[in-house]
């Protein structure tokens, strides 16, 4: 079975400083990767995925992220973040073998100092 | 614009009250999914409907239970909430079961039990 691990629970940056949330995933093959945000009482948007190709994906709202097979990762970046970043994130992978469903991890906060 | 709608947004029920909660999606997809999500917790999928066929997942206490009467709706009851079902419950679509599809969210319903 595939998991998802978010190393870091809780990130504080400052307004205009560059972003790296951390994902480190478990799956014996090719995973389907996702980040997704949930602002506070909201559900949750897709930011960007990943199945195939290119290894450096982009997203909206500015967003990044990194396939490195190397490393079972798929680190998300932002360049310079904005206040309304402020919010969780999780990141997610689906496999071929558990139809379609994703396994999520247990999120990062997102803090934005002025 | 299509969505998926999810309603009451907060909901307020009695310990062993039944409570029913709603989701609805405009986007005419095939699958629906229930996830349950407490505070600063990763969403916990309890279980998915593909079309007409319901998949429970096997840790899914029996209390809860869920109908899809068509394809725009779905319906998660609780047939007697503790008061460790609190939570925020999100409903989530996607146009079918492949890996690489990404999930939108609803809002969510926040349920509060007393």
């Amino acid at each position: 079975a595939q998991s998802v691990t978010q190393p870091d629970i809780h990130i504080t940056v400052s307004e205009g400083a560059s972003l790296e949330l951390r994902c480190n995933y478990s799956y014996g093959a090719t995973p389907y990767l996702f980040w997704y945000v949930q602002s506070p009482g909201q559900g949750l948007q897709l930011l960007l995925k990943y199945f195939s190709g290119d290894t450096l994906v982009q997203g909206i709202k500015g967003f990044e992220a990194e396939f490195k097979r190397s490393q079972s990762s798929f680190n998300l970046r932002k360049p310079s973040v904005h206040w309304s970043d402020a919010a969780e994130y999780f990141c997610a992978v689906g496999a071929n073998t558990n139809a379609g469903k994703s396994t999520f991890g247990d999120g990062t906060t997102l803090t934005v100092k002025p | 614009d299509a969505m998926v709608i999810q309603n009451p947004r907060y909901q307020v029920t009695q310990f062993g009250k039944p409570v029913t909660l709603s989701c609805s999606q405009t986007l005419n997809h095939n699958v629906m999914y229930w996830y349950q999500q407490k505070s600063s917790q990763a969403p916990k999928l309890l279980f998915h409907y593909y079309d007409k066929d319901f998949n429970n997942e096997a840790d899914t206490p029996d209390n809860f239970q869920s109908r899809r009467p068509n394809t725009s709706f779905c319906f998660l009851d609780i047939r007697s909430p503790g008061l460790g079902d609190a939570a925020m419950y999100l409903c989530a679509t996607s146009r079918d079961r492949r890996p690489e599809g990404e999930q939108y969210f609803g809002p969510g319903t926040r349920l509060t039990v007393t």
